[in-house]
């Protein structure tokens, strides 16, 4: 099993659309938990961190259930620009002081 | 401009060969790790280090070596290149080892005849 699992996709939306991604991962003790976005053949950028009590940043929402070990971002409003892949990124607690990413979901908007 | 820059972009080799991708690094940040990307995988951490002169081997560190004099540089060496290691390498500095933010280079992108 995958330390952090996420549905490769893609999800194919029309524009103006909500969509959400789940990610699940191993470790209970996992402690930190992000979004990342990365754009075709570009370097990951941080979308979001996810905090336990939920947050929300414009169209964007994360959440956490710790019990089921799943984080889950929702996309409200799509746009054409929000087109790319989303990687769920945890810090697995196992004493590797890095982060972990998932392999990604893509994402595609459709005019 | 300041920021995480890495060379060569792209960069054919043949087996067998040693290979040199470099990091380089202006937030002297005290984190620097290296990715490789491939499809189906996903991010894989190769090597990371929290400071100078301290490295730690990461989820796939075989065949891969690293070296952290400086703060600012965090090559990654292919002692003899095999085509299994075509790939994406990433090269990312964050402040700590939590924070979440990394920040990544542009990416080298290796191949391996």
């Amino acid at each position: 099993r995958k330390e952090v699992e996420q549905d490769p996709g893609p999800f194919n939306v029309p524009e103006g659309a909500t969509v959400a991604f789940n990610c699940t991962y191993s470790n209970s003790a996992s402690q930190s938990f992000f979004w990342y976005r990365q754009d075709c053949r570009k370097e990951p950028k941080l979308l979001m961190s996810v905090y336990s009590s939920g947050n929300e940043d414009g169209r964007f929402t994360a959440q956490l259930n710790r019990a089921s070990q799943y984080i889950s971002l929702l996309i409200r409003d799509s746009k054409l620009s929000d087109s790319a892949t989303y990687l769920c990124v945890v810090n697995l607690d196992t004493g590797r002081r890095a982060l972990t990413f998932g392999s990604g979901t893509r994402l595609q908007v459709q005019p | 401009d300041a920021g995480i820059t890495q060379s060569p972009r792209y960069k054919i080799t043949e087996t067998g060969r040693q290979v040199t991708l470099m990091c380089h690094q202006t937030w002297s940040h005290s984190y620097m790790f290296w990715y490789r990307q491939d499809l189906g995988h996903g991010l894989r951490l190769i090597y990371y280090s929290a400071a100078a002169d301290i490295t730690d081997k990461g989820e796939v560190p075989d065949g891969y070596v690293v070296s952290r004099s400086k703060t600012e540089n965090f090559p990654l060496t292919l002692e003899s290149a095999t085509r299994s290691q075509t790939s994406v390498y990433f090269c990312a500095s964050s402040q700590g080892s939590n924070t979440g933010e990394l920040f990544f280079g542009e990416g080298s992108r290796l191949t391996v005849l």
